[in-house]
C-alpha cells in the first residue's frame, strides 16, 4: 500500500507571495492532519480534516487555511508569505478522527523557504 | 488544556544498555498516547500507542512504553539499545473527551544517541 505524499517535497518562495502544499493520504484514510516543523517551536498542529470538514484548527493565524477534496486528498494554503513561515510542513493520515484516536502515518513533509 | 512533556532534549546510551525516553501528560479526560520516531530528512513514523487495557505496550523496532496514570507518565523504553535507534522521539496525546479543542499534541521531541 502506497504512503502518504506530498507535493512538491522543496519549495523557495520570497516573502508576500502565496503557497499551496498537497497531501494524498494513504488509499481508505479519511482524516487528514497538517503540522508545522521547526526547530525553535517543534512539531505544532495546524489543521485536521475528515471526510472534507475541517474537525479542528491550531492557533496559526488566517494566512494559513486547508480543505480537503472528495477522495480524501488535502490541500494548504499559506498566504502573505513571512520569513518565519520557513518550515518544514508535515502530512499525516490516518483512518479516522475523533472520538476514536488512530495512530497517524506521515508523509515525508515540505520543506518551505522563504526569503 | 492538553499538554505533553519531554523533560529531556538528548538521551545518551551505549549499545546493549537499556533505554529510557521520558515522556509526561496532562488531559482533563483519559488520554489516548503515541510514541513516534523520526530519522533525518524524514516524516514520523508511529511506534506505539496506548488506548486503553494493559499498562505495558509493545510496539515495532523493540519499543515498548508503560503507562501510569498515578503519574501520568508514558515512558519509551528498549531492554538493549542499537546504534540504529539514533534518531528524534515524539511523544504525544489526544484527550478521549472529543471537543473542538480536542487535538493530538506532540511533545518537544528528545534526540536519541546510541554510542557504539
Amino acid at each position: 500500500k502506497a504512503g502518504v505524499t506530498q507535493t512538491p517535497r522543496y519549495l523557495i518562495k520570497t516573502r508576500g507571495q502565496q503557497v499551496t502544499l498537497s497531501c494524498s493520504p494513504i488509499s481508505g484514510h479519511r482524516s487528514v492532519s497538517w503540522y508545522q516543523q521547526t526547530p525553535g517551536q517543534g512539531l505544532q498542529f495546524l489543521f485536521e480534516y475528515f471526510s472534507e470538514t475541517q474537525r479542528n484548527k491550531g492557533n496559526f493565524p488566517g494566512r494559513f487555511s486547508g480543505r480537503q477534496f472528495s477522495n480524501s486528498r488535502s490541500e494548504m494554503n499559506v498566504s502573505t508569505l513571512e520569513l518565519g513561515d520557513s518550515a518544514l510542513y508535515l502530512c499525516a493520515s490516518s483512518l479516522g478522527s475523533a472520538p476514536v484516536s488512530y495512530e497517524q502515518y506521515f508523509g515525508p513533509g515540505t520543506r518551505l523557504t522563504v526569503t | 488544556a492538553q499538554s505533553v512533556a519531554q523533560p529531556e532534549d538528548q538521551v545518551n546510551v551505549a549499545e546493549g544498555n537499556p533505554l529510557t525516553v521520558k515522556c509526561t501528560y496532562s488531559v482533563s479526560g483519559n488520554p489516548y498516547l503515541f510514541w513516534y520516531v523520526q530519522y533525518p530528512n524524514r516524516g514520523l513514523q508511529f511506534l506505539l500507542k496506548y488506548i486503553t487495557g494493559d499498562n505495558l505496550v509493545k510496539g515495532s523496532y523493540g519499543f515498548e512504553a508503560e503507562f501510569n496514570k498515578s503519574q501520568t507518565s508514558f515512558h519509551l523504553k528498549k531492554p538493549s539499545a542499537l546504534v540504529s535507534d539514533s534518531a528524534l522521539y515524539f511523544c504525544a496525546v489526544r484527550d478521549m473527551i472529543y471537543s473542538s479543542a480536542s487535538k493530538i499534541i506532540f511533545g518537544s521531541g528528545t534526540r536519541l544517541s546510541i554510542r557504539p
